[in-house]
Parts: structure tokens; sequence; C-alpha cells
């Protein structure tokens, strides 16, 4: 079942803060957290496993409560780079170890 | 390395007709997918494989094949093009086989634009 993202869509302005949240209804396996930005293909950002590890870029943290089934991204003094829209996957025991995406957040940064 | 090319990077189809998306990787990678992305909306698993020879099902999997002769390479074959199948193709590849794959990063090739009239 595809997990759930919010929110659809939001507007910074360079330097604000974002949080970008996934949850799901059963229980994970892992998160993973991916930016595409517009007519281009996704990028790699971020890995949290069941258990506490994670593997992913310095500069972008996220946390992974297994209890809730939620994931949260936290993009700190946004850059204009930043822009683009943010999915996350999830791996669930029903899903064979693949990946189901979200909808997407996207996420606009005003200078 | 080239990382994971696909080729053509737009096609137009007539309804009925077939095609075959090309898709190959350099980086030695068990796992590959096929996914598709429609306006608007996240990423759908159509194919994967874990290694040569082995191939199995996503989510959407009806109107496409798949094969997995070589580690390299992974082909969908569309068998009779609908405008349903208008969307973006996306594959991908990561270094883990089944259990591995979801613990490793995807990497994904440019896509295929796709628009069957």
């Amino acid at each position: 079942q595809q997990p759930v993202q919010s929110p659809q869509a939001v507007i910074l302005r360079e330097g604000e803060d974002a949080v970008i949240n996934c949850s799901s209804s059963k229980a994970l396996y892992s998160v993973h957290w991916y930016r595409q930005k517009h007519g281009e293909a996704p990028v790699f950002l971020m890995i949290l496993l069941k258990g506490g590890e994670q593997k992913g870029h310095e500069k972008i943290s996220a946390s992974f409560n297994e209890k809730k089934q939620q994931s949260s991204l936290y993009l700190t003094a946004s850059q204009l780079s930043y822009s683009g829209t943010y999915f996350c996957g999830t791996v669930d025991m029903d899903s064979n170890y693949q990946l189901i995406w979200g909808a997407g957040t996207k996420l606009i940064i005003k200078p | 390395n080239a990382g994971v090319t696909q080729t053509p990077k737009f096609q137009v189809l007539k309804t009925g007709q077939s095609m075959t998306l090309q898709c190959a990787q350099d980086m030695n990678h068990e796992y590959m997918s096929w996914y598709r992305q429609d306006p608007g909306m996240g990423l759908r698993l159509i194919h994967y494989s874990v290694g040569a020879g082995i191939t199995d099902q996503g989510e959407v999997p009806n109107g496409y094949n798949v094969s997995r002769s070589t580690t390299e390479d992974f082909p969908l074959r569309l068998l009779s093009a609908a405008p349903s199948q208008t969307s973006v193709y996306f594959c991908a590849s990561s270094y883990g086989g089944l259990a591995g794959g979801h613990t490793d990063t995807q990497y994904f090739g440019p896509g295929t634009r796709l628009t069957v009239l």
C-alpha cells in the first residue's frame, strides 16, 4: 500500500527550514528518500533501516519512527538547489522487499 | 562508468505497435527494475530482476514483458501499445539481490518519455 506524504507542496524562502513526512499503514523494514528535479531522474538522499541504521548525505537528516511507521525528512537552511519533488519509498513485509513510492512532496525555494 | 543508460530518450507510438525500451548498467549490479511515472504521481514498479535469468512482476505488469539474459541489460517490451501506457519510464539498478536490495541505493537512468497516440 502506497505511503502517504505530507505536505503535498511547500514554498519556502531561502534559508528557511522544512519537514516532509511519510507514513505507512504497515510495519516497515526501511524508508528511502529521493529528490527529483523537473525532467530528471530521482536521485538518492537517504535510507533509514529498521533498527536505526542510516545511510545518506551528511547535510540531510531524517528520522524513522518504527512504532508509528513514519519517517520525516528535515531540510535545514534551505538553498535554491533543494528545490524539487521529494519522494519517500517504503519496504514493508507484504511488498516482497520492493519499494512502494509515495506521491511526492513538491518543494519550491524562493530567493 | 556510464551508470544506468536508457534508450531511446523519446518515443512516439501508435496504438497497437510494439517496441522495446533498452536499459543497461555497467556497475555489476544484481538488482534491476523498471518503473513508470505518470504526471503528478510517484513511481510504480512494473517488473524487476534480482539477477540474470530471474525476473518477477511488480505492481503494474500488465502489457509489459521483460527478460534478463545478462547482468548488464534489462529490456522492457511493450507488447501492444495503448494510450494508457503514455508515461515516463525509468530503469534503476542497485547492488543487492532480493533481500539486500531494499537496503541499497537505487541508481536511476535518465528516463524514456513515451507517448502512445
